[in-house]
């Protein structure tokens, strides 16, 4: 299956700072890339859907002055954590989707974001 | 949007099968039913996914009655490294907005020797 890449696996920050995470897809091109959020015990919430070339979409209850995608290649989707505080530490996991009839999702690997 | 509902979590023994099952009453006509994997602090994986009937890959198979209400996943003779939460997902694979993947709470499974 196609691969999908997170960087970096892990980040610890002070609160305040500002935290970008990457997602790439490695072997395919990918119009449509998923950011998810997932807190200890829980499931994935979908966060936002990063389409190449236009805005995401957020959820609602995600604010996107917070959480800032960029979508700038097929192969390429960051998410920025700006003033990250404490209750934003969680698992965050991308995925990217091939286009057409069979768009089956594939995961990355996850980033575990810590804010001290 | 199809709702999923699966037990919250299930035990077994190693060589066992396992069946989870996953209710779905409002699946829509267009609608795949997908499942994933997830291990601790890792992304899901892809197990299988069916529209109808049965479907068997190297890992598992996916049973569907005639009136896709419901679905069972199969793991065959699981093993202590199938420890995992599994997520049964329904969803129009032509969506090209990722509604479609909706986690519900998933079924945390454990493997006991």
């Amino acid at each position: 299956g196609a691969v999908v890449s997170q960087h970096p696996s892990r980040v610890i920050c002070k609160s305040g700072t500002s935290v970008k995470i990457e997602c790439r897809s490695l072997d395919f091109q990918a119009t449509t890339m998923f950011w998810y959020r997932q807190f200890p015990k829980q499931s994935l919430m979908l966060m936002a859907t990063s389409n190449e070339g236009s805005k995401a979409t957020y959820e609602q209850g995600v604010e996107k002055d917070k959480f800032l995608i960029n979508h700038a290649s097929l192969t390429l989707s960051t998410l920025t954590v700006t003033s990250a505080h404490p209750e934003d530490s969680s698992f965050y996991i991308c995925s990217a989707r091939l286009a057409g009839e069979n768009n089956e999702q594939f995961f990355g690997p996850g980033t575990r974001l810590t804010v001290l | 949007l199809a709702k999923t509902t699966q037990p919250i979590s299930m035990d077994s023994y190693e060589g066992q099968e396992v069946n989870i099952t996953c209710s779905h009453n409002n699946i829509a006509t267009n609608d795949y039913i997908t499942w994933y994997q997830q291990f601790p602090s890792q992304g899901p994986r892809f197990i299988i996914q069916g529209y109808k009937t049965k479907v068997t890959n190297e890992v598992a198979s996916l049973f569907i009655p005639a009136d896709r209400k419901s679905s069972t996943l199969s793991l065959p003779r699981v093993s202590l490294s199938d420890t995992a939460v599994y997520y049964c997902l329904v969803g129009d694979k032509r969506d090209n907005y990722g509604q479609n993947f909706v986690f519900g709470p998933g079924t945390r499974l454990s493997v006991l020797p």
